[in-house]
């Protein structure tokens, strides 16, 4: 059973590009939350897409950005990226997004906006 | 409000001790999902551990056991005789079951480990 796929791995970005990433849950999963991880902020939840809709939503201005497609994998996308944007950046997989399901974590993109 | 609190920043031991990394959370919701994840350098957070609110049991799972308690609202984690490959960063993790925190997890900021030989 394959596990959850983000890509790429690392990103260089310069300050007021935009940057796309993108993660592949596990097959039959169709649930996937977005988190960002920074030294300052530690582990906070972006968004969590269901079913192509976005369900849930954390607390990130309106540059972070996502979308879920027909086969369940999501992208996010980030506009007029800004330093501290610079973070790893973790997708999780769920069957329907509860605890009951519990949640796997993709290995990260680390973001790097210079 | 709902939260989780890791207290310990960094804990460094000498192999073969054991290690108790704790963890409290807080929550309005009745019933509700704590976790534990181990982060090493690679960045992937690795599942350890799932429990529901209505199981108090603890586990012992090989060298790790956890200890979840309601009335304290805690849920530590313990290493027995840890190991050099025990060092990471360790989450504890909240879900709740509201509605309106469906796909979302709240984490503790994280507990360093240094396992030294």
């Amino acid at each position: 059973k394959a596990g959850v796929t983000q890509t790429p791995r690392y990103l260089i970005k310069t300050r007021g590009q935009q940057v796309t990433l993108s993660c592949s849950p596990i097959s039959g999963h169709r649930s996937v939350s977005w988190y960002q991880q920074t030294p300052g902020q530690g582990l906070q939840f972006l968004f969590e897409y269901f079913s192509e809709t976005q369900r849930n939503k954390g607390n990130f201005p309106g540059r972070f950005s996502g979308r879920q497609f027909s086969n369940s994998r999501s992208e996010m996308n980030v506009s007029t990226l800004e330093l501290g944007d610079s973070a790893l950046y973790l997708c999780a997989s769920s069957l329907v997004g509860t605890g009951q399901n519990g949640y796997t974590f993709g290995s990260g993109t680390r973001l790097t906006v210079v | 409000a709902q939260k989780v609190t890791q207290a310990q920043t960094e804990i460094s031991v000498v192999e073969k001790e054991d290690v108790t990394l704790d963890c409290v959370y807080e929550t309005r919701d009745t019933t509700y999902y704590l976790f534990w994840y181990k982060q090493p350098p690679s960045g992937e957070l690795v599942f350890l551990i799932r429990r529901n609110s209505f199981d108090e049991q603890n586990e012992i799972s090989g060298r790790y056991s956890w200890n979840f308690q309601k009335s304290t609202s805690s849920f530590n984690f313990t290493i027995t005789a840890s190991q050099v490959v025990d060092s990471a960063v360790y989450f504890c993790a909240l879900s709740e079951t509201f509605s309106s925190n469906t796909g979302k997890l709240i984490f503790g900021q994280g507990t360093t480990l240094q396992v030294k030989p």
